[in-house]
């Protein structure tokens, strides 16, 4: 699985956007990318993927760009229950079982 | 609740001693993953489960630990003559074979705290 660069940590307001960039400059044309969070204490917890079209979900967005060698999670409305490390990953849909290969993340801390 | 579950939450133990933890995963999971959490890093995959066949184990996974899936429903983590090397969090993840919109996806659970003196 390709590896993931990101940038260890993050402020960001409450109420506004948080956007949390992704390096995978090595990714392959059949892996996804994903991220997931963990809040303190708990699991990971997913939110998002995609292969190489923007998407949007009831929690975020994710932007990839054209090239998909970087892509952006964006938490539109950051809430202070946001603050989390979020993780980046990318993964093939059918190898290696689905198993994922986690960096250290961004821990994001959203200021009230 | 019918996400994954996780038992004990936490565990405190002796080195030299043997510990045992338990993942329940969502029901309809033929998948199961386990994975290993220290402070301040990412989880790290231990090993992997397809209903009850072990099919990827990592080289962090020495011979002290096993893991099992006897009936390809729950699994246990065993670590024998645990070290303090040994504290971390265990996390065990659970994923469907079958196709739909969350092909693949893994859900996590709580995890287990393990802590050596």
């Amino acid at each position: 699985d390709a590896k993931t660069t990101q940038p260890p940590s993050m402020d960001c307001a409450e109420g506004r956007a948080a956007n949390l960039p992704c390096n995978h400059s090595t990714i392959s044309g059949n892996e996804y990318v994903y991220w997931y969070r963990q809040i303190h204490s708990q699991g990971p917890q997913y939110i998002i993927h995609g292969l190489k079209n923007n998407e949007t979900n009831e929690m975020a967005s994710l932007i990839i760009t054209e090239d998909r060698k970087s892509s952006t999670l964006i938490l539109p409305h950051a809430t202070l229950r946001d603050t989390a490390v979020y993780y980046c990953i990318v993964r093939a849909l059918n190898t290696n079982a689905g198993k994922s290969t986690f960096g250290d993340g961004t821990t994001l801390t959203v200021k009230p | 609740d019918t996400g994954v579950s996780q038992d004990p939450r936490h565990k405190i133990t002796k080195r030299g001693q043997n510990v045992t933890f338990r993942c329940d995963p969502i029901s309809e999971h033929n998948r199961l993953y386990w994975y290993r959490q220290t402070l301040g890093q990412g989880p790290e995959f231990l090993t992997y489960f397809q209903n009850e066949a072990q099919l990827e184990k990592s080289r962090l996974l020495s011979d002290r630990f096993s893991a099992e899936r006897p009936k390809g429903s729950f699994s246990t983590l065993e670590i024998q003559r645990t070290e303090q090397g040994d504290s971390a969090m265990y996390l065990c993840a659970s994923s469907s074979a079958a196709g739909g919109p969350f092909h693949n996806e893994q859900f996590f659970g709580p995890g287990t705290r393990l802590t050596v003196l």
